[in-house]
């Protein structure tokens, strides 16, 4: 279902530092996730993704954790970097080729 | 190279005033979707075409309407916009088919409503 929210949840890390954004969805049916990142003014672009049949999946500087038996997905970012600065979703396809969105979690890097 | 284009970028209409968006790709692919997003949501999908089959989301108000007249362009018509139907509105396209892949969005236009 859609998140509803007038102030998105907040991740303020240093630079250099490793980041982690959780995620929790909600349908046990899906089989495919994304992880997109939202700079201001822009549309969102796509970071890394992962299916069911896996638990991990890894990217540049990037890593997407999985678990089914919980519902949860997580993105790490490793050595945070001022341009990391965004505000990042997680989707999930639940219906064939339809992404259902999580509410968005806005990282800031200090410098 | 710009894949998913949209425009205007910055599009300002008055109260009651028909307004079209636009959206092409480079892509050739089979899906192109509506999103609305107003600030500090998620997008929330209006609807998708697949080919030229048309898929509203059960929510989507009946002043929202699109056209795919081929496989690069599609348009969001907003017959009466109101005060809030002030958002960003993106496109974006996936290949479709069997294999779930990503869909790959454009870069939005806001929308403004006097």
């Amino acid at each position: 279902g859609e998140s509803v929210g007038l102030h998105l949840p907040t991740l303020s890390v240093q630079e250099g530092d490793n980041s982690i954004i959780n995620c929790a969805y909600s349908n046990s049916a899906s089989d495919y996730f994304i992880w997109y990142k939202q700079e201001s003014g822009k549309g969102p672009q796509f970071i890394i993704d992962i299916r069911s049949n896996m638990d991990k999946r890894q990217g540049q500087r990037v890593t997407v954790l999985l678990n089914k038996t919980v519902k949860h997905l997580s993105l790490q970012i490793a050595a945070t970097q001022p341009g990391d600065s965004a505000v990042y979703f997680c989707a999930e396809d639940d219906a064939g080729n339809m992404l259902t969105f999580g509410g968005g979690t806005r990282l800031m890097v200090k410098p | 190279d710009a894949m998913v284009i949209q425009n205007p970028r910055y599009q300002v209409t008055q109260f009651g005033k028909p307004v079209t968006l636009s959206c092409s790709q480079t892509l050739n692919h089979n899906v192109m979707y509506w999103y609305q997003q107003k600030s500090s949501q998620a997008p929330k999908l209006l609807f998708h075409y697949y080919d030229k089959d048309f898929n509203n989301e059960a929510d989507t108000p009946d002043n929202f309407q699109s056209r795919r007249p081929n496989t690069s362009f599609c348009f969001l018509d907003i017959r009466s916009p109101g005060l809030g139907d002030a958002a960003m509105y993106l496109c974006a396209t996936s290949k479709g088919g069997a294999l779930l892949d990503e869909q790959y969005f454009g870069p939005g236009t806001r929308l403004t409503v006097t």
